[in-house]
């Protein structure tokens, strides 16, 4: 799986744009690019994946430029609860027994 | 549909003791991973099975092992504790994407 590179941490304020880079210059051609929430003594929680161009749910946007060797995680008006700690991954996501290779996240911190 | 569901949610044991986790996947989810998360080495994965038979293994000691039911339920068990293992065990449910749960708190002293 490819190695990324994130932020150690990050602070923000309350209706703010938060926008996370992943560095991930060895992706291969069938990874995927997946972004987790992990809030202190709980499990990852999956909040957004992509493998090109921009991808955007409910709660987030991914932007990911031609080459892929790096990516965006963009959260909007983020509010206290965002606070928690934020992961990339890239790896082939199918059902293959591809385990999940966690780098040490970023650490964003939403103050009032 | 129910999430992913890990018992006991704490646990507390002494140095030398074994013990066992538990791990419910979602329905229809046959892949259930197995990860350990500390504040000094963050999230490391363990062991991975696929329809009751181990696919992957992490880079851990003997004293961790694992199984998985004909249900996909899945259990891992650390025998003789040491103060080291005391960290947050966190299980993986996989269909397309993964999906954890709450993970359970293992307390060595």
């Amino acid at each position: 799986l490819a190695k990324t590179t994130q932020p150690i941490s990050m602070d923000s304020y309350e209706g703010q744009e938060v926008n996370i880079t992943c560095s991930h210059n060895n992706i291969a051609t069938n990874d995927y690019i997946t972004w987790y929430q992990q809030f202190p003594s709980q499990g990852p929680r999956f909040i957004i994946q992509g493998y090109k161009t921009k991808v955007t749910n409910e709660v987030a946007s991914l932007f990911i430029p031609a080459d892929r060797k790096s990516s965006t995680l963009s959260l909007p008006r983020v509010s206290l609860s965002d606070t928690a700690v934020y992961y990339c991954l890239v790896g082939d996501m199918d059902n293959a027994g591809n385990m999940l290779t966690f780098g040490g996240g970023t650490r964003l911190m939403v103050k009032p | 549909k129910a999430g992913v569901t890990q018992t006991p949610r704490y646990l507390i044991k002494t140095r030398g003791q074994q013990v066992t986790l538990s791990c419910s996947p979602i329905s229809g989810h046959r892949s259930v991973s197995w990860y350990q998360q500390t504040p000094g080495q963050g999230l490391q994965f363990l062991f991975e099975y696929f329809s009751e038979t181990q696919r992957n293994k992490g880079n851990f000691p003997g004293r961790f092992s694992g199984r998985q039911f004909s249900n996909s339920r899945s259990e891992m068990n650390v025998s003789t504790l040491e103060l080291g293992d005391s960290a947050l065990y966190l299980c993986a449910s996989s269909d397309y994407g993964y999906t954890f749960g709450s993970g359970t708190r293992l307390t060595v002293v």
